[in-house]
């Protein structure tokens, strides 16, 4: 079975502040591939990335980046210079071999003007 | 554009009531999920349905059942509603390969009193 730990439970930062996200997963499969969604408060699951567990390059797309390292089981994702449109619940998930996604409980990111 | 519709975004019903919770997608998916998210629990995976007429449990069955039909329409059952069924519930649907980005709708937020 797969396991997705987000210990973050909320995050409060300032508008233009950094802010990282921490997602650790277990599993066995050699062969899994890890999300990131984002919930903003109209409740729509929004996509962010994918990344196979053969890619383990980091990306950045505009203010969003994420850090894959298979050594500690982690994928990490970063706001830069967050804005106030950035606050939702941020979900960190793992598919594998049984083809279920399995999510974390969820990071409650909050930026304040 | 990607769309996944739910019927409802609130939904207010009794004890003992039979709820029906319709999902429909216009992107000729094959998959179809049902999800219920709770607070601090993340998205849990109810069942999910990877052709017509096709339907496996997920984590959590207990107290549902799933309807699909229509290729488009994947329709969740809770038999006799009870109060810790209160939650809010989320479709998805993706591609025939299980590693696809899931595509979700706005959500159903169920109240059962």
């Amino acid at each position: 079975a797969q396991k997705v730990t987000q210990a973050q439970t909320e995050i409060s930062v300032v508008e233009k502040e950094d802010v990282t996200l921490d997602c650790v997963y277990e599993t066995r499969d050699t062969t899994y591939y890890l999300f990131w969604y984002k919930q903003p408060p109209s409740g729509e699951l929004v996509f962010l990335i994918r990344r196979n567990s053969f890619d383990e390059q980091n990306e950045i797309s505009g203010r969003y980046s994420w850090n894959f390292q298979k050594s500690t089981s982690s994928f990490n994702f970063t706001i830069t210079a967050s804005q106030v449109v950035d606050s939702a619940v941020y979900f960190c998930a793992l598919i594998a071999n049984d083809y279920k996604l399995s999510f974390g409980a969820g990071t409650t990111v909050t930026v304040r003007a | 554009d990607v769309k996944v519709t739910q019927s409802s975004r609130y939904l207010v019903k009794r004890t003992g009531e039979k709820v029906f919770l319709e999902c429909v997608q216009d992107m000729d998916h094959e998959n179809m999920f049902w999800y219920r998210q709770d607070p601090g629990l993340g998205l849990r995976l109810i069942y999910f349905s990877y052709d017509v007429k096709m339907k496996e449990k997920g984590d959590i069955p207990e107290g549902y059942s799933v309807s699909r039909e229509k290729k488009e329409r994947f329709s969740l059952i809770l038999e006799s509603a009870s109060t810790n069924q209160t939650s809010m519930y989320l479709c998805a649907s993706s591609l025939i390969s299980g590693v696809q980005p899931q595509h979700f709708g706005d959500g159903t937020r169920l109240s059962i009193l």
